[in-house]
């Protein structure tokens, strides 16, 4: 399995605070990803990283952003977290040609 | 972007049967994805795939890239194949993916 862990696994937090959500790789790879995964939808894009500093928006992006400041690690903030933002993230890794996507583990974020 | 559309969302099946999961898309693709979702857990890539037919244990994938369409089967089902199966597009420009909803499969022993 390809190195790749979430923390924290479980988040409650209050309307209006900030909270991050990290992700890390220890099999270099280029492209990371972070999806929020909701009942009814498929897995959704929020931003990805195809390098250190290198970061893109994905179809659901507003009210997150990202930070790759080494290539193992992809940071996911939430500024000022709505109870919209409850939902499940997964961080996958690959996905360039010919390779497949490797997730973590998830965290379970709940915004009260 | 590629719709991604899978069907059923919902399966139930005897041990021992064969399943069937469908996927369909809109755009041509550079891979086929499947994969797997436990309840509670995590996701892991079953299958990558841009022609033919691919096999892992009981698990096939096949894709028809003249139909647009991909099939996971599952042989022999056994309870502990309970679990979500997705299938995903990409990558796309960007290295996006497009990712199907999921067909929620109950193997009953």
């Amino acid at each position: 399995d390809a190195g790749i862990t979430q923390s924290p696994r479980h988040k409650v937090t209050e309307t209006g605070t900030p909270v991050t959500l990290r992700c890390h790789q220890t099999e270099n790879h280029r492209y990371m990803y972070w999806y929020r995964q909701d009942p009814g939808h498929g897995l959704r894009l929020i931003h990805y990283s195809y390098g250190v500093k290198d970061t893109d928006k994905g179809e659901v992006s507003d009210g997150y952003s990202v930070s790759r400041s080494k290539t193992e690690d992809f940071l996911l903030t939430l500024e000022s977290a709505t109870s919209s933002q409850t939902s499940v993230y997964f961080c996958a890794i690959g996905g360039g040609a010919n390779e497949k996507l490797f997730f973590g583990s998830g965290t379970q974020l709940s915004v009260l | 972007k590629n719709e991604v559309e899978q069907s059923p969302q919902n399966l139930t099946a005897q041990e021992g049967e064969f399943i069937t999961i469908n996927c369909s898309y809109s755009v041509g693709i550079s891979a086929l994805h499947w994969l797997q979702q436990h309840p509670g857990g995590g996701i892991v890539s079953l299958f990558m795939l841009s022609s033919g037919k691919k096999k892992h244990g009981r698990l096939i994938a096949t894709i028809n890239i003249q139909e647009k369409h991909s099939s996971l089967h599952i042989t022999a089902s056994h309870p502990r194949d309970s679990a979500v199966y997705i299938c995903a597009d990409g990558p796309n420009t960007g290295n996006q993916f497009y990712f199907g909803t999921g067909t929620s499969l109950t193997v009953i022993p």
